[in-house]
């Protein structure tokens, strides 16, 4: 298995929702990591779970909210959304967060609005 | 800090054709590596092809190859006979050991019939 599966691929939601998005990989990846994308824009770092424990928060608001129940699982709940967190976003898995060789495998994203 | 800078932000190419997708970084770092992925409508971000900085031979695959000038820290990808499956966002990266994915602003590449 060489995929990062995320879900849902869409999500609308209000604001004052709360949801969960899910990534999941079976690669043996050490390292784990969410991403925001806007239309026609890098990917900007959110997170970084280095061996199932937060090593970098990219200084995200709280209403983002990660988690890593196991080296192969990758949450992201969110809570009391606004409009401009409206987003693609990608999860990606490395083998680790020092090794570069390999770069890092993303899955599709979930395509996220607020209303 | 690592900065990596794709000064076009639009290509087009007709299908059959070369197109070169130009990137430059910049590094005080000498172990290093580089990645092009492509994120077509679809959304996933896919690792096209990757160099080592320590490696002198350009990587290559299939129909895309770089052209990778350490001195001049220049990495471009060059895409041949491209198809219509091609047309996407390309987005340059960097990596050193220790250190997260850096990327470019993208280019977005068009394949015209």
């Amino acid at each position: 298995d060489t995929e990062v599966t995320q879900t849902p691929k869409h999500l609308v939601m209000g604001m004052t929702n709360k949801k969960s998005l899910k990534c999941e990989q079976h690669m043996g990846h050490r390292a784990m990591y969410w991403y925001k994308q806007k239309a026609k824009k890098p990917p900007e770092l959110m997170f970084v779970y280095s061996y199932e424990k937060l090593s970098i928060n990219e200084s995200v608001p709280s209403r983002f909210s990660p988690e890593c129940p196991n080296s192969s699982l990758l949450n992201l709940h969110l809570h009391a959304l606004q409009p401009e967190d409206s987003a693609l976003y990608l999860c990606a898995s490395s083998q680790d967060v020092r090794g570069q060789n390999y770069g890092y495998t993303f899955g599709s994203g979930t395509r996220l609005t607020v209303v | 800090a690592q900065t990596v800078t794709q000064s076009q932000p639009e290509m087009s190419v007709q299908e059959a054709e070369t197109v070169t997708l130009s990137c430059t970084y910049d590094t005080s770092e000498s172990d290093y590596y580089l990645f092009w992925y492509k994120q077509p409508p679809s959304r996933q971000m896919i690792l096209v092809i990757r160099q080592e900085a320590y490696k002198q031979q350009n990587a290559t695959e299939n129909r895309f190859s770089v052209n990778f000038q350490k001195a001049a820290k220049s990495f471009s990808l060059k895409i041949s006979d491209s198809q219509l499956g091609d047309a996407a966002m390309y987005f340059c990266a960097y990596r050193a050991s220790g250190s997260r994915l850096t990327f470019g602003e993208g280019t977005q590449l068009t394949v015209n019939p």
